[in-house]
């Protein structure tokens, strides 16, 4: 059975810096791209990057470019997100999902087919 | 401002049918998938619809969804309680380079 845990969430102060980490299992990880997409409260959802199975492409929505870091480990099963410089705005429930394809590379049709629990990061003074 | 526009709210009766509409344009939509994410409140989303038209396997065939140029379609057909829930399309638009979500639509089941 495929699962994603999320990891890593919590009170930040603005500026501040947050790593998340997401842990699968039941599937071979060093196959799949990766993604985390966040949903602030009572909002939808929006994508904020995207890692392919080794690590060569590597996109980010432009709202956390330069500010986020996306990378993986694959002999641990792992996804990660360090988060720095922290807005108030970044407060949302981050989610990390599996893209449905296996493949080396990000595909326009691919589609998020797992999805995590979440966790909650909060930016607050 | 959401890069899809989906409308905010959609409602039906048991049995009924209904339709979400997710309109983008030809960097998004226009050229590439469409897929289909449905939240249960409280819950982490849940993939739908893929490909523009099909379900994983689990998903009713009461779901269904189409493409047409820069749109999409989400229809539900026999409407059932257990389908109130937030419902979101998306596709990746190649001019931003990333994936874009609609703003969601909250299915109400009177």
């Amino acid at each position: 059975e495929v699962q994603l845990v999320e990891s890593g969430g919590g009170l930040v102060k603005p500026g501040g810096s947050l790593r998340l980490s997401c842990a699968a299992s039941g599937f071979t990880f060093s196959s799949y791209s990766m993604n985390w997409v966040r949903q602030a409260p009572g909002k939808g959802l929006e994508w904020v990057s995207s890692i392919s199975s080794s690590s060569s492409y590597i996109y980010y929505a432009d709202s956390v470019k330069g500010r986020f870091t996306i990378s993986r480990d694959n002999a641990k099963n792992s996804l990660y997100l360090q988060m720095n410089s922290l807005r108030a705005e970044d407060t949302a429930v981050y989610y990390c999902a599996r893209v449905g394809t296996r493949a080396t590379v990000v595909h326009p049709w691919d589609y998020f087919d797992y999805w995590g629990q979440g966790t909650l990061v909060t930016v607050s003074s | 401002q959401s890069v899809l526009t989906q409308p905010p709210s959609a409602s039906g009766t048991p049995g009924q049918r209904v339709t979400i509409s997710c309109s983008g344009s030809s960097s998004n939509i226009g050229s590439n998938t469409v897929n289909w994410y449905q939240q249960l409140p409280g819950t982490a989303p849940k993939l739908l619809i893929y490909s523009n038209n099909q379900r994983p396997s689990g998903v009713p065939d009461r779901f269904s969804g189409s493409k047409s140029g820069t749109s999409a379609s989400l229809a539900i057909s026999g409407l059932q309680s257990e389908d109130e829930a937030d419902y979101y399309c998306a596709a990746w638009d190649d001019s931003l380079n990333g994936w874009v979500f609609g703003g969601g639509t909250k299915l109400i089941v009177l």
